[in-house]
């Protein structure tokens, strides 16, 4: 079945650092692909979004390319802040198993001032 | 404010006390799912509604029970909890089920079965 790998954390940056969360994925077809963060008592937020190859998603600083050679979705950010500390989740949506949302395990950061 | 809303945030009970978790939604939303957030597993799906009266599990339907009698409300219910299903739940909606809509998610609802 469809499934995300994510590497596991925490991760842990002094602010202003570079970021880069590898994901990678494994579905039959096509899917669209989302990166959601969690903050502290809160719900996942969408982050970006890409719906096809070569797309590429970006928000906030954050931007992951669609690689459908790699099966890959990997986040980065150049220049992280303390704000940016959360919890990231690699998430497809296909066309198996009621339109539902894979997600990865997730992979915490941290931001040190 | 496009939200969605579910109560209770905490609850802690004992085993075998049927419970309901609420969720309603204000975006006419026809997709609404449930999931449960445990550490080192990301989210599992428990039951999702393509629709009102449409509804169909997840990958970890056991124990739980959904209705969608409504567009805008998706309660999760638990007839007999056990503890193992203490754990962190969301209710997620999304315009649809197309592939490339995003989901909406609660700000979850933390249960302790005891």
């Amino acid at each position: 079945g469809d499934s995300v790998t994510q590497m596991e954390g925490p991760v842990t940056l002094s602010e202003e650092a570079f970021l880069t969360i590898n994901c990678t994925y494994t579905a039959t077809g096509y899917p669209s692909l989302f990166w959601y963060v969690q903050y502290p008592g809160e719900g996942l937020q969408l982050l970006l979004k890409a719906t096809k190859a070569d797309d590429k998603g970006s928000n906030k600083g954050f931007e992951a390319t669609y690689r459908k050679e790699t099966t890959s979705f990997h986040l980065e950010k150049g220049s992280v802040q303390v704000s940016d500390s959360a919890v990231y989740f690699c998430a497809l949506r296909g066309h198996t198993g009621g339109f539902k949302t894979i997600f990865g395990a997730g992979t915490r950061l941290f931001v040190k001032a | 404010e496009a939200q969605v809303t579910q109560n209770p945030r905490y609850l802690i009970t004992v085993t075998g006390k049927k419970l309901t978790v609420t969720c309603s939604q204000n975006m006419n939303h026809e997709y609404m799912s449930w999931y449960r957030q445990d550490p080192g597993l990301g989210l599992r799906q428990i039951y999702y509604s393509m629709n009102v009266e449409v509804t169909d599990k997840g990958d970890v339907p056991e124990g739980y029970k959904v209705s969608r009698k409504e567009k805008r409300n998706f309660p999760l219910i638990l007839e007999s909890p056990s503890p193992n299903q203490t754990s962190l739940y969301f209710c997620a909606s999304s315009l649809t089920g197309a592939i490339e809509q995003p989901q909406h998610f609660g700000d979850g609802t933390r249960l302790s079965i005891l």
